[in-house]
């Protein structure tokens, strides 16, 4: 499972587009990037899953560059139902459980 | 499709007394998984079933907890003699039997908050 690295915390206001970059050096070539968000007092949700290039969806943008070594999550104009704590994973196709990390912590503000 | 499904929600207990949670996952996943979860801190992997076989269990799950999913459907997960340390949110997943494309994503319940007093 590949090793994530990605900020601890981030800051915003409503409105404004919000850039999540997650690193993953040693990716493996069976690992997806795959991205969870978690309210406080509920379980991880899943927002959005990618290989490479671009995947799009009606929650957010995942960008993936060619090399893999890192991705970035892309929330375009956030609102403050958006403080949340997301979280980065590389995920193989025939993984067995997740491994989470600390996550990075998103505070939107009015 | 209700999603996961976890009760209770909260629950407050004395040390040493025994706590048991239950996970209802999603009615066509195969796959469940219990997870830990502290203040300020990313899940950690407790166990995991493929139906009602118990494939993988974390070094976290000491002797005092134990799993279960008979016949493939609900799962519960029993504390014994609970300490102090075992004060976390025990959260259930399930997942589909497998992906055509991508790896498999993975469907949380919200959680069972357990204090130990």
């Amino acid at each position: 499972l590949a090793k994530t690295t990605q900020p601890i915390s981030m800051d915003s206001y409503e409105g404004q587009e919000v850039n999540i970059t997650c690193s993953h050096n040693n990716i493996a070539t069976n690992d997806y990037i795959t991205w969870y968000q978690q309210f406080p007092s509920q379980g991880p949700r899943f927002i959005i899953q990618g290989y490479k290039t671009k995947v799009t969806n009606e929650v957010a943008s995942l960008f993936i560059p060619a090399d893999r070594k890192s991705s970035t999550l892309s929330l375009p104009r956030v609102s403050l139902s958006d403080t949340a704590v997301y979280y980065c994973l590389g995920v193989s196709t025939g993984f067995q459980k997740l491994v989470f990390g600390t996550g990075t912590r998103l505070l939107v503000s009015p | 499709d209700t999603g996961v499904s976890q009760d209770p929600r909260h629950k407050i207990t004395k040390r040493g007394q025994n706590v048991t949670f239950r996970c209802d996952p999603i009615s066509e996943h195969n796959r469940l998984y219990w997870y830990r979860q502290t203040l300020g801190q990313g899940p950690e992997f407790l166990t995991y079933f493929q139906n009602e076989a118990q494939l993988e269990k974390s070094r976290l799950l000491s002797d005092r907890f134990s799993a279960e999913r008979p016949k493939g459907s609900f799962s519960t997960l029993e504390i014994q003699r609970t300490e102090q340390g075992d004060s976390a949110m025990y959260l259930c997943a399930s997942s589909r039997p497998g992906s055509t494309s991508g790896a498999n994503v993975l469907t949380f319940g919200a959680g069972s908050r357990l204090t130990v007093l």
